[in-house]
């Protein structure tokens, strides 16, 4: 069966601009959650998505937004870009986030210059 | 609040050595126990884990022990081959719905032949 499928797969764009990052779960996977990844900062959650519902949002700021459609696509949106914004975001799927673990897709890797 | 600390790497090893990476965990409730590997260019894959105090995931002939005691999931496989060469996280769910992790810095795995 089909993985998590994220879309584009490397991105590089200005400072200040914004850009929107996506995600196809698992087919059946109602459950979408975030991450950031970066050297220095590792996996940082930045929210959770089910039934186009945001049940859990970690410790990032407002330039960080998603939603969830409902065929449980979501994307993921990163308004006025900063340099510090340049990491991998990896997007992960779960049928019900009950705590069977997720499965995560390849990611996107976004460089802002 | 809940975190997962992990072991420093990177850790090289040669083919057929023991492995063990050290993780230990802090949490308010009864959380869930994971690991994860991620390979050069791929996401995250779960490669086990663990829901209550004493109960041991095990894949590939990895394995972890959830010890609520020691609060510790250390991972441990008794013969390394090459093709387990890549970094390794343990991650922490704060409670049993699992739709938020927290993640280790990651343990970076290099098998010699």
């Amino acid at each position: 069966k089909a993985g998590v499928t994220q879309t584009p797969r490397y991105l590089i764009k200005t400072r200040g601009q914004q850009v929107t990052l996506s995600c196809s779960p698992i087919s059946g996977h109602r459950s979408v959650s975030w991450y950031q990844q970066t050297p220095g900062q590792g996996l940082q959650f930045l929210f959770e998505y089910f039934s186009e519902t945001q049940r859990n949002k970690g410790n990032f700021p407002g330039r960080f937004s998603g939603r969830q459609f409902s065929n449980s696509r979501s994307e993921m949106n990163v308004s006025t870009l900063e340099l510090g914004d340049s990491a991998l975001y990896l997007c992960a799927s779960s049928r019900t986030g009950t705590g069977d673990g997720y499965t995560f897709g390849s990611g996107t890797r976004l460089t802002v210059v | 609040g809940d975190s997962v600390t992990q072991m420093e790497g990177p850790v090289t090893l040669s083919e057929e050595a023991f492995l063990t990476i050290n993780c230990t965990y802090t949490a308010t409730g009864y959380p869930s126990l994971f690991w994860y590997v991620q390979y050069p260019g791929e996401g995250l894959q779960l490669l086990l884990k663990a829901t209550k105090a004493d109960d041991k995931g095990s894949n590939k002939g990895f394995e972890a022990t959830y010890r609520k005691e020691t609060t510790s999931f250390h991972l441990e496989k008794g013969s390394v081959q090459v093709s387990d060469s890549a970094v390794y996280f343990c991650a922490l769910s704060p409670d049993r719905t699992g739709n938020q992790f927290y993640f280790g810095t990651g343990t970076s795995l290099t098998v010699i032949p």
